[in-house]
């Protein structure tokens, strides 16, 4: 069974530049999660997809967007890229929503804003 | 304004002995707990859960602990090894937050052979 993988594993972008980052779910997971880890802290909520709509979105501004595809891979974007994006993106993905449905992460993609 | 808090940076414990890593949380309508552990250079693994209508949960050497009028849980680690040395992540999942998880700032275990 292949796990959560992600590509590509490290980015460097210039402000202002767009950037696309991707995940492919553990095989049989319908939803998938993405996260922005900065240095020194935990994981921060950006938004999730349940069969292919958005089910939740955290606080991050429009400029950070995604989909999810009939195959359950899923694609976060985010345009305008300020400083501040730097950080580790993790996307996990769980078998279903609800208490119990365990989300499981990929390595991540380190994302440089320069 | 953080919701999920893991006080202590960083722990350093002797191997074979207990390590005890600690969360707080505020939010009364968290429900669903987690405990992920994460190396460098890779994500978060999943550990252990609890529900809230649940004060203990055991899964070999880890056993995690759910205070709920005190808001607070702790992940137990016996015998702790070398090769659980990593950042340990508590996360939490409310009834109104859908699947979101919301993590503390995680707090790195070393274990001294």
């Amino acid at each position: 069974e292949t796990g959560v993988t992600q590509s590509p594993t490290h980015l460097i972008k210039t402000r202002g530049q767009q950037v696309t980052l991707r995940c492919s779910s553990q095989s049989g997971h319908n939803t998938v999660s993405w996260y922005q880890q900065a240095l020194g802290q935990g994981p921060q909520f950006i938004f999730q997809y349940y069969r292919e709509e958005e089910n939740g979105r955290g606080n991050f501004p429009p400029r950070f967007s995604g989909l999810q595809f009939p195959n359950y891979s899923s694609e976060l974007n985010v345009n305008a890229l300020e400083l501040d994006d730097s950080a580790l993106y993790l996307c996990a993905s769980s078998l279903t929503l609800g208490q119990g449905a365990v989300q499981y992460f990929g390595p991540g993609t380190r994302l440089t804003v320069t | 304004d953080q919701q999920v808090k893991q006080n202590s940076p960083s722990l350093s414990v002797q191997e074979g002995r207990i390590s005890i890593l600690n969360c707080d949380y505020t939010n009364s309508m968290f429900d669903y707990f987690l405990w992920y552990k994460k190396y460098p250079a890779e994500g978060p693994t999943f550990l252990i859960s609890i529900s809230s209508i649940k004060d203990k949960n055991e899964d070999g050497r880890f056993t995690v602990f759910l205070n709920k009028s005190a808001k607070h849980l702790s992940l137990h680690i016996v015998p702790s090894q070398p090769g659980d040395s990593a950042v340990y992540f508590c996360a939490a999942r409310g009834l109104s937050s859908g699947d979101k998880l919301t993590f503390g700032t995680g707090t790195r275990l070393a274990v001294r052979p």
